[in-house]
């Protein structure tokens, strides 16, 4: 499975976008590009996932480059609750577990 | 509801001893795995099984065992060869193309 980078850290204030990036510059054709999202001393939970066009769910964006070397997840309106580690996960579809969860972003929402 | 149960949420042992962790899951997904996550990490794969009675290590399955003689349960035994156990355990489970669905993670602390 491909790697990812992520910034290691990112601020938002309360009510506004929260775009979170995500580089995979090496990620395969038949990769889907997963996000989960982990709230502390929790297990982590799906948020979303596609493979080359842009998708969206009740809680988040996902928009994916044209080359699909990078990715942005956007939370819409961020609250409090929405203070989290945030992963991005390359892998094929059928392989799920075996996909490698990089430092994640840790993204702190503020009043 | 459906879900994953890792018990207990905290658990203590001296040096030198196994020590076994439980999960179990009543979605009926046929894939498990156990991942351990270190303070301000990501999550490593330490086994991971995708159907009853056949399990695959991970990328640290060293100082660690497994078994899934039923589908709804996937022990994780810690062993005194694993010399660093001090760590937060995660289990997930799946079913074919979805996302993975995680446990809220056992609290190893080994003394």
């Amino acid at each position: 499975d491909a790697k990812t980078t992520q910034p290691p850290s990112m601020d938002c204030a309360e009510g506004r976008a929260a775009n979170l990036p995500c580089n995979h510059s090496t990620i395969s054709g038949n990769e889907y590009v997963y996000w989960y999202r982990q709230i502390h001393s929790q297990g982590p939970q799906y948020i979303i996932h596609g493979l080359k066009n842009n998708e969206t769910n009740e809680m988040a964006s996902l928009i994916i480059t044209e080359d699909r070397k990078s990715s942005t997840l956007i939370l819409p309106h961020a609250t409090l609750r929405d203070t989290a580690v945030y992963y991005c996960i390359v892998r094929v579809e059928t392989n799920a577990g075996k996909s490698t969860f990089g430092d994640g972003t840790t993204l702190t929402v503020k009043p | 509801d459906g879900g994953i149960t890792q018990s207990p949420k905290y658990l203590f042992r001296k040096e030198g001893q196994n020590v076994t962790l439980s999960c179990e899951q009543n979605l009926n997904h046929d894939a498990m795995y156990w991942y351990r996550q270190d303070p301000g990490q990501g999550l490593r794969l330490i086994y991971y099984s995708q159907i009853v009675n056949d399990f695959q290590k991970g990328d640290i399955a060293e100082g660690y065992s497994v078994s899934r003689e039923k589908k709804e349960s996937f022990p994780l035994t810690v062993t005194s060869a694993q010399k660093n156990p001090t760590a937060f355990y995660l289990c997930a489970s799946n079913t074919g193309l979805s996302p993975l669905h995680f446990g809220n993670g056992t609290r190893l602390t080994v003394t």
